[in-house]
């Protein structure tokens, strides 16, 4: 198995709603990633997981709560988001931190906040 | 700190054509450098990858990319588009070990291939 799942592929929400994405992948990879992604933009990192610990944090507000309940399982808790938020989130794994960092992408939910 | 420049924000050609993708970087540091493409509303595809090694790197769909050191240049070419080949072309750079950004990837802003019949 050698890809990147995402759920949902959609998501609409409004800034009370507390909602969470899931990423997985069986690939063994032991560094996870999130990224936001605005249209006709690149990607932007937020979150990197490595070995289920939080290494890299991008200054992202609070309102986004990342979570590595295993090596195969990547959530992103949302709680009183702003419209702003509105975006493509993907989510990335590589083998091993920092080695090469060859990243595998999921095809990414796209969340649209009301 | 490492960054990437993608010369081209759009690139048009016609069917059958060859193209360049343009793509300059800048690191302290040696770097691996890799090319994403990503079709409207899909996540980022793997195209090639250069970690060391031989400069001419071949990757998927007939598309090859050169390292230049001295030039600082990672351009992606293809002899000859398709129509398929529409989409949006992403660089992007890593640092080896000891960079400050050393566990990151970093991307250019993208160049949108459009491929006219």
């Amino acid at each position: 198995d050698t890809e990147v799942t995402q759920t949902p592929k959609h998501l609409v929400m409004g800034m009370t709603n507390k909602k969470s994405l899931k990423c997985e992948q069986h690939m063994g990879h032991r560094a996870m990633y999130w990224y936001k992604q605005k249209a006709k933009k690149p990607p932007e990192l937020m979150f990197v997981y490595s070995y289920e610990k939080l290494s890299i944090n991008e200054s992202v507000p609070s309102r986004f709560s990342p979570e590595c309940p295993n090596s195969s399982l990547l959530n992103l808790h949302l709680h009183a988001l702003q419209p702003e938020d509105s975006a493509l989130y993907l989510c990335a794994s590589s083998s091993r931190p920092g080695l090469n960092n060859e990243q595998f992408f999921g095809p990414g939910t796209r969340l649209t906040v009301l | 700190a490492q960054s990437v420049t993608q010369l081209d924000s759009q690139v048009p050609v016609f069917e059958e054509a060859p193209v360049e993708l343009r793509c300059n970087y800048s690191s302290s540091v040696s770097v691996y450098l890799f090319w994403y493409v990503q079709y409207p509303n899909q996540g980022l595809q793997l195209l090639l990858k250069y970690l060391s090694g031989s400069t001419l790197v071949k990757g998927i769909n007939g598309f090859e990319a050169e390292f230049n050191k001295s030039q600082t240049s990672f351009h992606l070419r293809k002899p000859s588009v398709h129509i398929s080949d529409t989409a949006e072309y992403f660089c992007a750079v890593s640092e080896e070990a000891g960079g400050t950004s050393y566990g990151k990837l970093t991307f250019g802003q993208g160049t949108i291939l459009t491929v006219h019949p």
